[in-house]
């Protein structure tokens, strides 16, 4: 059984760098056949997707344009984790941040889910 | 950014059959990706609920069933039940944004 255990602070400055680690257990973040993901929930933009890590013989990430800048994710093998940073952050990124794993495949689907992790963008 | 649209909320009896919809484009579901659905309970994270169209985990009911047609896709709960109050969602893959991940803008299911 895969479990997702999030860690981070719930409360980031404006401008500073928002950082949360996700703890993988029951798999592996060298996984060749699973992406490793960071997903986002706010009333304001609903569940929006902000990119993946995988390994194929080296490391990969995809980021969605509308981040690509701000977002990097990162893994960590030593510990069997990853890593969201997302920098320069504004009130607007104000969210339930949750980590997900996908099986490799452009239309792969997010089947297991840390619990979620509330950031407040406030100084 | 590109968008899935669902109805903000739909509502019926215990037993009744309900259907949420979610609409795309071109570039997302009419482009023939797998759709799937969450489903999501106050305070949790999204469960899958139905992948690749119409496939469900183990353990997830078989009165929920998942659709598509053209540009969009839907999910039919049939017998609802009052566990079924939940959040749903749908999500597809994005050829048009460098390869996004897109949710639907979600649905709230009331059991009434």
């Amino acid at each position: 059984q895969v479990q997702l255990q999030q860690s981070g602070p719930g409360l980031v400055k404006p401008s500073q760098t928002l950082s949360l680690t996700c703890a993988i257990s029951g798999d592996s973040v060298s996984s060749n056949t699973a992406a490793w993901n960071w997903i986002r929930q706010s009333p304001s933009r609903g569940l929006e997707w902000l990119g993946r890590t995988y390994y194929k013989s080296k490391w990969y990430d995809d980021l969605p344009i509308y981040v690509k800048g701000r977002v990097t994710i990162s893994p960590d093998t030593s510990k069997n984790q990853f890593s969201l940073h997302l920098n320069s952050v504004t009130p607007e990124d104000t969210a339930v941040y949750y980590c997900a794993r996908s099986i490799m495949g452009a239309a792969g689907y997010f089947d297991y889910w840390g619990q979620g992790t509330l950031v407040t963008v406030s100084s | 950014q590109s968008v899935l649209t669902q109805p903000p909320s739909v509502s019926g009896a215990p037993g009744q059959r309900v259907t949420i919809s979610c609409t795309g484009g071109s570039s997302n579901i009419g482009a023939g990706y797998d759709v799937h659905w969450y489903q999501q309970l106050p305070g949790t994270a999204p469960k899958i609920l139905i992948y690749g169209h119409n496939n469900r985990p183990s353990g997830v009911p078989d009165r929920f069933s998942g659709s598509t047609s053209g540009t969009s896709a839907s999910l039919v709960i049939t017998g609802l039940q009052a566990e079924d109050e939940a959040d749903y969602y749908c999500q597809a893959y994005d050829n048009n944004l460098s390869g996004s991940r897109l949710f639907g803008t979600g649905t709230k299911v009331t059991v009434l």
